[in-house]
């Protein structure tokens, strides 16, 4: 069955521009994560949908960066005046219900690059 | 300090090797312990998921968790070419987030 897309897959931004990225999720998993994947590193939480609701968006690293997602399936991660730090892959995970044991699944990411 | 401790590696392996890669983490609140492999440009995909402290078997792969030292292990037996990937630790049950280490690339030769 399908997983987890995400698109696009590739990004590249001038430093200033705004970007959206989107999400969808594995059909009727109520869960939606965001992470961010620096290069070298670990993916990091960024925030967290249960159906529309955004119960978590502790991770998001300043108010440039927004989630959406307003019909409970697809999301849409926008990051306004990009900067050269926001260089990353942004990896999208759904699970089925919203438990803490639910297994993630992840998307392939959206490389963005920022010049 | 990071909540999840994991060497990066590289680790450069004949084939047919034992593979050990370890964790540490720091707050004892953490509950569940997943190994995630990641391959290159694609996103990470679960290997193995433990509750417990103890071990747990799947096919080549062994996970094993010591709570009392705040440790996780994964052991890949007869490694193969096909297990090059990075593989990331991540930990779970403190809220709904997966708090992730920052993978160790493996390389398997042939």
């Amino acid at each position: 069955g399908a997983g987890v897309s995400q698109s696009p897959r590739y990004k590249v931004a001038k430093r200033g521009q705004d970007v959206a990225l989107r999400c969808d999720p594995i059909s009727g998993h109520v869960s939606l994560f965001w992470y961010q994947q620096a290069l070298g590193q670990g993916p990091e939480f960024l925030t967290y949908f249960q159906n529309e609701a955004q119960l978590d968006k502790s991770g998001l690293p300043s108010d440039r960066f927004f989630a959406e997602r307003p019909e409970g399936s697809v999301s849409t991660l926008k990051i306004q005046r990009t900067q050269q730090e926001d260089s990353a892959v942004y990896l999208c995970a759904s699970s089925l219900a919203g438990k803490s044991t639910d297994t993630q699944y992840f998307g392939p990411g959206t490389r963005l690059t920022v010049l | 300090q990071k909540e999840v401790e994991q060497d990066p590696g590289p680790l450069s392996v004949p084939e047919g090797a034992i593979v050990s890669l370890n964790c540490t983490y720091s707050n004892s609140a953490f509950q569940y312990f997943m190994w995630y492999r990641q391959y290159s440009r694609k996103g990470p995909e679960l290997l193995m998921y433990t509750y417990s402290s103890g071990n747990k078997e799947d096919g080549r792969f062994t996970a094993q968790v010591d709570k009392s030292s705040k440790y996780i292990s994964l052991f890949i037996r007869d490694s193969q070419p096909s297990d090059s990937a990075t593989y990331l630790c991540a930990i779970g049950g403190y809220g709904n987030k997966l708090v992730f280490g920052a993978g160790t690339i493996l390389r398997v030769k042939s």
